[in-house]
């Protein structure tokens, strides 16, 4: 029961390199999201996906793309990484949000951009 | 503005020795409070949600509790293996809100 599963697990990247990290889930889910962590910050939304073909900012969107792929997929793209994108980055997943409806996170992507 | 502060920000027990950790909450709709374990180097574990006030759900020695205003996560004798950050949750219409954690370490 694979869940959320996020690639890659770690990456180290130059200032100014671009990557995407890949999310996918196979719950059948509605509504896929991109968080990042840092110490004391705790969890903050990045870009979220209420269902295929939509995609809207979260709290901290600045410097980031989304693209929904289709209902399973759902990847974040650095264009030019910068230091203070260094961090933890956790794909989740959920049903339709509105309802109270538990949302699950995959293992994490550990970025530092140098 | 939606909000949840958790509160110690960490914790440690001995083990066996009980205790709370609480999460305050301020949210216009809740639609369901969540409760996390979350182990270094992973991703958030789902424990419970709540919905209403005064709901109540247990899993092994962990107990959640909800008020309109906060929850508690009781631990009961806890060990070592309890060691971790537990996260608390709101969803307020299509929104989680996370607080930033409680880190428990129970010492053998």
């Amino acid at each position: 029961n694979a869940g959320v599963t996020q690639t890659p697990k770690f990456q180290v990247l130059k200032t100014g390199q671009s990557m995407t990290l890949q999310c996918a889930q196979d719950m059948n889910h509605n509504s896929m999201y991109w968080y990042r962590q840092d110490p004391g910050m705790g969890l903050r939304l990045i870009y979220y996906s209420a269902s295929e073909g939509t995609t809207d900012k979260g709290e901290v969107p600045n410097g980031y793309n989304v693209s929904r792929l289709n209902k399973r997929e759902f990847s974040l793209r650095l264009e030019s990484a910068a230091p203070s994108q260094t961090s933890v980055y956790f794909c989740a997943s959920s049903q339709v949000p509105s309802s109270g409806n538990t949302i699950y996170f995959g293992e994490g992507s550990w970025l530092t951009v140098v | 503005e939606d909000q949840v502060t958790q509160s110690p920000e960490a914790l440690r027990l001995q083990e066996g020795e009980s205790s709370s950790l609480n999460c305050s909450y301020t949210v216009s709709g809740l639609r369901g409070l969540f409760w996390y374990r979350q182990d270094p180097g992973k991703g958030p574990e789902f424990l419970f949600t709540l919905y209403s006030a005064g709901e109540e759900k247990e899993k092994e020695r962990l107990k959640a509790t909800l008020t309109k205003k906060e929850s508690f996560l009781h631990i009961t004798a806890p060990k070592p293996e309890d060691s971790a950050t537990y996260l608390c949750a709101v969803q307020a219409t299509y929104k989680y809100i996370f607080g930033t954690g409680t880190r428990l370490k129970v010492l053998a």
